[in-house]
């Protein structure tokens, strides 16, 4: 079974500091790991992706994204947060290449100026 | 780009009414699905569909169908209208080949109230 979790509701930051969005993950087998945001009112728009190869993804935005396996993690960085990043990400885990995915309950950011 | 299009943003309707929501895809995905979301809850998916005529069953598909008679189209269908099915509505595709490969792409949403 897969699994993933955000353990924050929301984060708080301000602008020009650096932002970090968490998210732990459980597979049974090698992950695909995405992430996406949700600006209010809207469907969910791709961030980035981890398939396999280099431990840090780039992605939209300036977003990137690092993987790591021992600690089963896929925290969502960008080194300087704007108040338009003010929104609802999603952390999602598929076990298989063409599989369902899993989405956790998501991370409420808060970007202040 | 992928252009996943929702025909209904807000929808009210009445609880026992027979509910379409309609979802098309303009690039070709072999794959669509239905989620549902709520706040704490994420998202959860109600059926997928790997190909034209084919469904199955997601996380939460009870009180939900689907039709997939043509791949560009997926419609997921309330039977009967409840009011614990007010919700936000997601359809999404997936394609197979090249850059796009294995991510799911989101339309824009439609918002369902049942009175």
């Amino acid at each position: 079974a897969q699994s993933v979790a955000q353990p924050e509701d929301q984060v708080n930051v301000a602008e020009g500091n650096p932002l970090t969005v968490k998210c732990t993950y459980s597979v049974s087998g090698n992950p695909y790991l995405f992430w996406y945001v949700q600006y209010p009112n809207r469907g969910l728009q791709f961030l980035l992706k981890y398939i396999t190869g280099d431990n840090l993804v780039k992605g939209s935005y300036g977003f990137e994204a690092e993987f790591n396996k021992s600690q089963t993690s896929f925290h969502l960085k960008k080194p300087s947060a704007l108040v338009s990043d003010s929104a609802l990400y999603f952390c999602a885990v598929s076990e298989y290449s063409w599989g369902k995915l899993q989405f956790g309950a998501g991370t409420q950011v808060v970007v202040t100026p | 780009d992928v252009k996943v299009t929702q025909s209904s943003r807000y929808l009210v309707k009445r609880t026992g009414e027979k509910v379409f929501l309609e979802c098309v895809q303009d690039m070709d995905h072999e794959n669509m699905f239905w989620y549902r979301q709520d706040p704490g809850l994420g998202l959860r998916l109600i059926y997928f569909s790997y190909d034209v005529k084919m469904k199955e069953k997601g996380d939460i598909p009870e009180g939900y169908s689907v039709s997939r008679e043509k791949k560009e189209r997926f419609s997921l269908i309330l039977e009967s209208a409840s009011t614990n099915q007010t919700s936000m509505y997601l359809c999404a595709s997936r394609g197979g080949q090249g850059l796009s490969g294995n991510t799911i792409y989101f339309g824009e949403g439609s918002w369902l109230t049942v009175v």
